[in-house]
């Protein structure tokens, strides 16, 4: 089956630049969405199809992916933003095929 | 305003079976996909099964294939998830969501969650 990997933490200084990556085979060939999600709540989506954001969610959430890596920076972070984040594909060729990736908790310190 | 709301958890033995349901509003059901996911506690997400809009097609994850019913009633504008020989390691929060673009399934992604009802199987 279709692996996502991610950083199990990312910390980052208010104001600066997070980086999240989600790692498979081949990545940059499938569409990969990211969810946040706080404690005790449902998971948001805040980028899909690699780099578009859905309405209400703030520029400085954007997303790449290329070769075997797909990111999500989050620019100019805020104390709201500390969540963790989950990445996601449809693997077509897979009889499971729609993966999420391990999750990353984002601390702002 | 899109609203998905489940129901059906609880505590249930070992081997017995649940039925979730999950009522949706604000939006036209049978235009849409629908899949649960669940999280253990303390884990991360889970894709389980999901659904067509005409339940032309259907999918579930390894860990329940053969053991879970994934199905809709569009003029109830509910989905339903079957769960028989219930595990340990089934406990979980179980969260319905819809697919973002409608006649598609499976491109993903999910552009609304309920907030989940928990089922925890334990003796």
């Amino acid at each position: 089956s279709y692996v996502l990997t991610q950083p199990p933490s990312v910390s980052v200084a208010p104001g600066q630049t997070a980086r999240i990556t989600c790692g498979g085979n081949n990545i940059g060939s499938k569409s990969v969405h990211w969810y946040q999600q706080k404690p005790g709540q449902a998971p948001v989506l805040v980028v899909y199809d690699d780099s578009d954001r859905p309405s209400g969610i703030p520029e400085r959430f954007s997303g790449s992916n290329s070769g075997n890596t797909a990111t999500l920076t989050i620019s100019r972070v805020e104390a709201g933003d500390e969540a963790d984040y989950y990445c996601q594909v449809w693997d077509s060729s897979s009889d499971h095929p729609n993966v999420f990736g391990t999750g990353t908790k984002v601390t702002v310190l | 305003e899109v609203q998905l709301v489940e129901s059906g958890g609880g505590l249930v033995q070992p081997g017995r079976s649940l039925r979730l349901s999950c009522a949706a509003s604000g939006f036209t059901f049978d235009d849409y996909a629908m899949h649960w996911v669940r999280q253990a506690p303390g884990k991360g997400l889970e894709w389980v099964s999901g659904i067509s809009w005409n339940s032309g097609s259907i999918g579930y994850a390894d860990s329940v294939k053969g053991r879970f019913t994934i199905s809709r009633d569009n003029a109830k504008n509910s989905l339903y998830l079957q769960m028989n020989s219930l595990r340990a390691e089934d406990t979980a929060l179980y969260y319905c969501a819809k697919e973002y673009r409608s006649g598609y399934y499976g491109s993903g992604p999910f552009d609304y969650w309920g907030q989940g009802t928990l089922v925890t199987v334990s003796s």
